[in-house]
């Protein structure tokens, strides 16, 4: 089984501010990662996938890139409703896994 | 719109079974992949299953595998959970999730059903 580890656990930022989110695999994913976002008591929403694809609907304040092993999520600038939890999510082979997260708040 | 609605979830003591459906509209859903992703309360992300489009091939997580089983019935637009011997680890949120241009990711997702396993 991959294991993905995200770093930091948590980042404190302002509004405005750019935010840099990593993911690292365990063993080469290639391409196939992706991320995810979560609000309190909602569901998780698809950002990005194949590790630099924004997915429908997802403005371009989010970027993603990265191969191998090594990922990073960038919000250019921060907005209030980007404030939640960030998951990465590989699909290399099964089982399929979850980074544990990375929560970004306000400052 | 797509719209996925999770149903079946509620307290189950340990050991018993329980059935969750995920009800499918806004798309063709026969044509379509479906997982079921978990998510313990205060925890983190946990994929559960994965069936194809047309149910010929299934895959679990190692912690749900021989107790679980995923299904889904295309002529009613439904994807299923069953759960057996039910662990208080298998307590969580569940939520079903179509699978995005079928290519294992997942989007969207439902709202999700609380399964609560305790005596």
């Amino acid at each position: 089984e991959i294991v993905l580890t995200q770093s930091p656990a948590t980042l404190s930022l302002s509004p405005g501010e750019r935010a840099t989110l990593s993911c690292r695999a365990s063993q080469s994913v290639s391409s196939y990662l992706a991320w995810y976002q979560q609000k309190p008591g909602q569901a998780p929403r698809l950002l990005m996938y194949d590790a630099s694809n924004r997915a429908t609907g997802i403005p371009a304040r989010f970027s993603g890139s990265g191969s191998g092993t090594d990922f990073t999520l960038t919000i250019s600038s921060l907005e209030p409703e980007d404030f939640a939890v960030y998951y990465c999510q590989h699909r290399s082979n099964w089982p399929f896994t979850f980074g544990p997260g990375t929560k970004v708040d306000i400052k | 719109q797509v719209q996925l609605v999770e149903s079946g979830g509620g307290v189950v003591q340990p050991g018993g079974s329980l059935r969750l459906s995920c009800a499918a509209s806004g798309f063709t859903f026969s044509s379509y992949g479906m997982h079921w992703v978990r998510q313990a309360p205060g925890k983190g992300l946990e994929w559960v299953a994965f069936i194809r489009f047309d149910g010929s091939d299934k895959y679990y997580a190692d912690s749900v595998k021989g107790r679980f089983t995923i299904s889904r019935d295309n002529s009613q637009n439904t994807l299923y959970l069953q759960m057996n011997s039910l662990r208080a680890e298998d307590t969580a949120v569940y939520y079903c999730a179509k699978d995005y241009s079928n290519s294992n990711w997942f989007d969207p997702w439902g709202q999700g059903t609380l399964v609560t396993v305790s005596s």
